[in-house]
């Protein structure tokens, strides 16, 4: 299968401050997907980016498809953007079957 | 309200029971998914179906099974056969089978394996 790999594996950050997260992937992909997960489990879908950039608010995303990786950009975070943001990518050759990261562990304090 | 519901919450299971997990969406979406996570880890997938009365083995299908008799359908199986069932599940569709597409996440079901 494909290998995911995401960094930092955890970060701290002050409340305001600006993060990048990046995801590392070893094959070329039909879609990627960025993530959050909140304490209580629940999965949220950020962006899909097989290609691109995207903006939706503090967040944005860039994947750089031909030297693949995937960047996800936090602007003046808050506490509630606390939680795992996880990447997770299709191969082309085969639909349906994703791989997920281990993700990226972000504790925003006050 | 339109969205991906999974039951129990919570579920407490003796060694050597089979236990069903309940996953229904309303969202009218081809695609299907289980994937079972473990603390601090990502997301594994263990079954996938993109059509009615149609099934594919993820990565760690082995002592698990499922059906798809309905769209809107995707029961899980944890068998006996697994040997570690102890883990968060996660249920999630897609509106189209064949990629491209955002996937939509439950809330989850908690096993533990008493």
């Amino acid at each position: 299968g494909i290998q995911v790999e995401q960094s930092p594996p955890d970060l701290i950050l002050q409340e305001g401050a600006n993060s990048t997260l990046r995801c590392n992937f070893s094959d070329s992909v039909n879609n990627l997907q960025w993530f959050h997960q909140n304490p209580w489990g629940q999965l949220i879908n950020l962006f899909y980016i097989p290609s691109g950039t995207k903006q939706n608010g503090r967040l944005s995303a860039t994947t750089v498809a031909t030297e693949r990786y995937s960047l996800l950009y936090i602007s003046s975070s808050q506490t509630t953007d606390s939680g795992v943001y996880f990447c997770a990518v299709e191969g082309l050759w085969n639909f349906n079957k994703f791989y997920f990261g281990s993700g990226t562990k972000l504790n925003v304090k006050p | 309200d339109g969205g991906i519901t999974q039951s129990p919450k919570y579920l407490f299971r003796k060694e050597g029971q089979n236990v069903t997990l309940s996953c229904e969406q309303n969202l009218n979406h081809d695609a299907m998914y289980w994937y079972r996570q473990d603390p601090g880890q990502g997301l594994r997938l263990i079954y996938y179906s993109q059509i009615v009365n149609d099934f594919q083995k993820g990565d760690i299908a082995e002592g698990y099974s499922v059906s798809r008799e309905k769209k809107e359908s995707f029961p899980l199986t944890v068998t006996s056969a697994q040997k570690n069932p102890t883990a968060f599940y996660l249920c999630a569709s897609s509106p189209r089978a064949g990629g491209t597409d955002t996937q939509y996440f439950g809330p989850g079901t908690r096993l533990t394996v008493l």
